[in-house]
């Protein structure tokens, strides 16, 4: 079946402007989690939605970054006023069952965000 | 709290020969501890993961770990690497006490030579 899905695929932007960062998760999946891949660097912990409701934020890192879910599927990741430093590889996976029990996390291929 | 070192950023194998990759972790818990696999343009792969069952682990793609306790350690082997093998290797724990966040290694980045 369809996997984890993420628009679009690389995303060029001046400093400054705002970007919206999709993310489709499997369908049925009620977890949803974003992370952040710096060059060179392994995956950030963003964000993490259970529905459509996100129980821990802890890792978004400014004020800048926001993340909503719709109807337990589709997660938007914004962007306000991007900086050079959030040039990364955007990750999203999905899961069965949220964090309170370890389910396999399935990833999509990220957006790749570069900040002109 | 809880960290992965992945000891080589880089790790480069002839093709048929045995591979290693190398993984310390710190944790104040019991660790669940997996490797991921992430192929050009490709969405991360879970390979194996330990979840505090027999502590050699065997995943797909003839991959294997070990969980050492007394070592901190959970590397990665394979007993022969095929050309398919190259990619980016992510060593990952998360913790129940911590909401099972995945926390990640910086990866390690395996070349087939032929």
């Amino acid at each position: 079946g369809a996997g984890v899905s993420q628009s679009p695929s690389n995303k060029v932007t001046e400093k400054g402007k705002d970007v919206e960062l999709r993310c489709d998760p499997i369908s049925g999946h009620t977890a949803l989690y974003w992370y952040r891949q710096r060059l060179g660097q392994g995956l950030e912990f963003l964000i993490y939605f259970q529905g459509n409701s996100a129980p821990d934020k802890s890792g978004l890192p400014s004020d800048r970054f926001s993340a909503e879910r719709t109807g337990e599927s589709v997660s938007t990741l914004t962007i306000q006023r991007t900086q050079q430093e959030d040039s990364a590889v955007y990750l999203c996976a999905s899961s069965t069952i949220g964090l309170a029990v370890y389910n396999e996390q399935f990833f999509g291929p990220g957006t790749r965000l570069t900040v002109l | 709290a809880q960290s992965v070192t992945q000891l080589d950023s880089h790790v480069s194998v002839s093709e048929g020969t045995p591979v290693l990759l190398r993984c310390n972790y710190s944790s104040s818990y019991s660790p669940s501890l997996f490797w991921y696999v992430q192929h050009p343009n490709k969405g991360l792969q879970l390979l194996l993961k330990y979840t505090s069952a027999a502590t050699l682990v065997k995943g797909i793609n003839g991959f294997e770990a070990e969980f050492k306790k007394s070592e901190t350690s959970f590397h990665l082997t394979k007993p022969s690497a095929h050309m398919s093998d190259a990619a980016e290797y992510f060593c990952v724990v998360s913790v129940r006490e911590y909401g099972n966040k995945l926390v990640f290694g910086a990866g390690t980045i395996l070349r087939v030579k032929s």
